[in-house]
């Protein structure tokens, strides 16, 4: 299973928006909805930010939404905050009760 | 508050042994299913193994079929990965990550993830 491919990178002033991509096959991300986004500041746990493709756990700014077509999702922050500087992870089911995320984005606050 | 803290990690030497532990508060633990996901270093996550909420049902990923080994104690909140003939490609964090609930038809990759614990495999 190949990992999603995701931007190495993106950045944005504060209060700007950004958009991140995470690209895979018709076998994971174009096959499900299942699609999950993570935040990842350097030393810790990643934190769930959307599950199911645009849903918002509690506790996490509406400034975060998700999205997806076909094969490719999209994971866009508004309003960039300082502390939204962080890695950014994508995931998917890929069927037959197996998993595969993203490469991973550093978003930075100019 | 959900807590899931993992330990067990250290250095090993190619082809030995390690298990790792996974303590679980704050939450029912016998309802949910749960991951293993490892990170290397500079690198995404991937996705190792799950089990489902009363143990009947695992699943690993091609990588560690055959070498490691998901289970867990339900009397005692405990998630353990057994890891056998340990590879250099297994450097690692490891993480538990805490899946869908038993009633829940929801599919993730874990909604809450403890610390992790760092496994390095070296001669």
């Amino acid at each position: 299973q190949s990992a999603l491919t995701q931007p190495p990178s993106a950045s944005g002033s504060p209060g700007q928006s950004v958009t991140i991509s995470c690209t895979g096959t018709s076998s994971d991300v174009g096959a499900y909805n299942y699609v999950s986004w993570y935040q990842q500041h350097p030393g810790k746990a990643p934190k769930r930010m959307i599950y199911e493709v645009s849903k918002r756990p509690s506790g996490v700014p509406d400034r975060f939404s998700g999205s997806k077509s076909g094969n490719t999702a999209s994971l866009t922050v508004s309003g960039l905050q300082a502390e939204d500087e962080a890695d950014y992870y994508c995931s998917s089911y890929a069927g037959n009760n197996n998993y595969v995320f993203g490469t991973g984005t550093k978003v930075t606050v100019l | 508050q959900v807590q899931l803290v993992e330990s067990g990690g250290g250095v090993v030497q190619p082809g030995k042994s390690l298990r790792l532990s996974c303590e679980a508060s704050g939450f029912t633990f016998s309802s949910y299913g749960m991951h293993w996901v490892r990170q290397a270093p500079g690198k995404g996550p991937e996705w190792v193994a799950d089990i489902w909420y009363d143990g009947s049902h695992k699943d690993y990923a091609d990588s560690v079929k055959g070498r490691f080994t998901i289970s867990r104690d339900n009397s005692k909140n405990t998630l353990s990965l057994q890891m056998n003939n340990l590879r250099v490609e297994d450097t690692a964090v490891y993480y538990c990550a805490r899946a869908a609930a038993f009633d829940s038809d929801e599919v993730t990759t874990g909604d809450y993830w403890g610390q992790g614990t760092l496994v390095t495999v070296s001669s």
